[in-house]
């Protein structure tokens, strides 16, 4: 299986600063990667596709980059809303994977 | 709008067979464009991917959890389950079900709001 891994675990941030977010493929996987933001009992939500779309209604704050092994999220300007788990997830092997994890919380 | 709402008992006993079901509205699981998903979140923790199920009733599942899980559908009622057989304490978490595009890049584009199942005597 294709292993995830985000960094960091977690970050401090303030609102209106920028935030990025790293994802690694254990292969790689082209530009087979998503990101989603999950708050505090609800279900993750979709924010990019393909490594760097932009799903609809996503703010344009949101970005991601990358290809092959390594990818990144980036928020350009921290709003509150903003403060929640981030995930990345592969989907290049039939076997979907997700990294573990980065927790944004609020300085 | 696509929604998506599991349901199912919300306790299991060791050793039986956890039974889910999504109910699906705004799309209709025979139309062909999408695999329909189950993950799971570990309390505090990480999702883990089971599996799809695709119109036809072609069938995708994670090699770990293989050998204890079936996805099903049922066209006429919208729906789509989820069977996971001999539990355990481990297997206590939220279980989400969620739609996939068949097409492209394979994003999970809605979700329902989970389930949780804790698993105890």
């Amino acid at each position: 299986d294709i292993q995830m891994t985000q960094s960091p675990s977690s970050l401090s941030a303030s609102v209106g600063d920028g935030v990025t977010i790293t994802c690694r493929a254990s292969q790689s996987i082209s530009s087979y990667l998503n990101w989603y933001q999950q708050k505090p009992g609800k279900a993750p939500n979709l924010l990019i596709y393909a490594a760097s779309s932009l799903q609809s209604g996503v703010p344009s704050r949101f970005s991601g980059s990358g290809s092959g092994t390594d990818f990144t999220l980036t928020i350009s300007s921290l709003q509150p809303e903003d403060f929640a788990t981030y995930y990345c997830q592969q989907s290049y092997s039939t076997f979907r994977t997700f990294g573990q994890g980065t927790k944004v919380e609020i300085k | 709008q696509v929604q998506l709402q599991e349901s199912g008992p919300g306790l299991v006993k060791p050793s039986q067979t956890l039974s889910l079901t999504c109910t699906v509205s705004g799309d209709s699981i025979s139309s062909g464009g999408y695999y329909w998903s189950w993950i799971r979140q570990y309390p505090g923790k990480g999702l883990e991917w089971f599996g799809y199920i695709d119109y036809s009733g072609s069938t995708d599942y994670n090699p770990s959890l293989k050998s204890r899980v079936t996805i099903s559908l049922d066209t006429s009622k919208n729906q789509f389950s989820l069977k996971l057989s001999s539990v355990t304490a481990a297997d206590t978490a939220v279980y989400y079900c969620a739609r996939e595009g068949r097409h492209g890049p394979g994003y999970l584009d809605y979700w329902g709001q989970g389930t949780l199942v804790t698993v105890s005597s």
